[in-house]
């Protein structure tokens, strides 16, 4: 069975930093594509970055983009996302999830965790 | 402000048929396979359809998509009161160089 369990989630103050892992299991991690989704209270969902299976291969939205990184570590099955810089406006649910395939482009995303919230706040 | 644009809302009756658009361009839906989402309140996203009419493993028939140019739709029919949820489509945008893109997202409501 797939699992992504992320964690890592919290309050922080505004121009903090945190980081997210997603821990993956029931299937080989390096084969796929991973990517963080965010959805902010209320509203709908935002792509925030995506990485290939081998982590050689990342973007990022604009919106974070030289604030988050996004990287894996195949070895420990883990998805991280750096945050740095947070605004008020990251403040936001965070869902990992699985693309069906290796590629970075790979925009169908089967499996999702069950998210974790990030609060940016004073 | 995302780059593909649904309906914010539709509605019907239990049995009937709705219909979800999702309006794109050349350099996203135009250029690349488009999936489906539904979001139940209070739950993760899963996936309804991928590769534009394709549907995963356990998905019901009464769910179908269809592209055509830089459009993408979602199709239920027989609607049941377990799909009053929000519809998302989502695809690649080759000229954003930033990644997936979601669609505004569209609400089911069953009357």
């Amino acid at each position: 069975e797939v699992q992504l369990l992320e964690s890592g989630g919290g309050l922080i103050q505004p121009g903090g930093s945190l980081r997210l892992s997603c821990v993956a299991s029931g299937f080989t991690f390096s084969s796929y594509a991973m990517s963080w989704v965010r959805q902010a209270p209320g509203k709908g969902l935002e792509w925030v970055s995506v990485t290939g299976g081998s982590g050689a291969s990342t973007f990022h939205a604009d919106s974070v983009k030289g604030r988050f990184t996004i990287s894996r570590d195949n070895s420990k099955n883990t998805l991280y996302l750096q945050m740095s810089s947070l605004r008020a406006e990251d403040t936001a649910v965070y869902y990992c999830a699985k693309s069906q395939t290796w590629y970075s482009s790979d925009t169908n995303l089967d499996y999702w965790g069950q998210g974790i919230l990030v609060t940016v706040s004073s | 402000q995302s780059v593909l644009t649904q309906p914010p809302s539709v509605s019907a009756s239990p049995g009937q048929k709705v219909t979800i658009s999702c309006s794109g361009s050349s350099s996203n839906i135009g250029n690349s396979y488009v999936s489906w989402y539904q979001q139940l309140p209070g739950t993760a996203p899963k996936l309804l359809i991928y590769d534009n009419n394709k549907r995963p493993s356990g998905i019901p028939d009464r769910f179908s998509g269809s592209k055509s140019g830089t459009s993408a739709t979602l199709g239920i029919t027989g609607l049941q009161t377990g799909d009053e949820a929000d519809y998302y489509c989502g695809t690649w945008d080759i000229s954003l160089n930033t990644g997936g893109v979601f669609g505004t997202g569209t609400k089911v409501t069953v009357l």
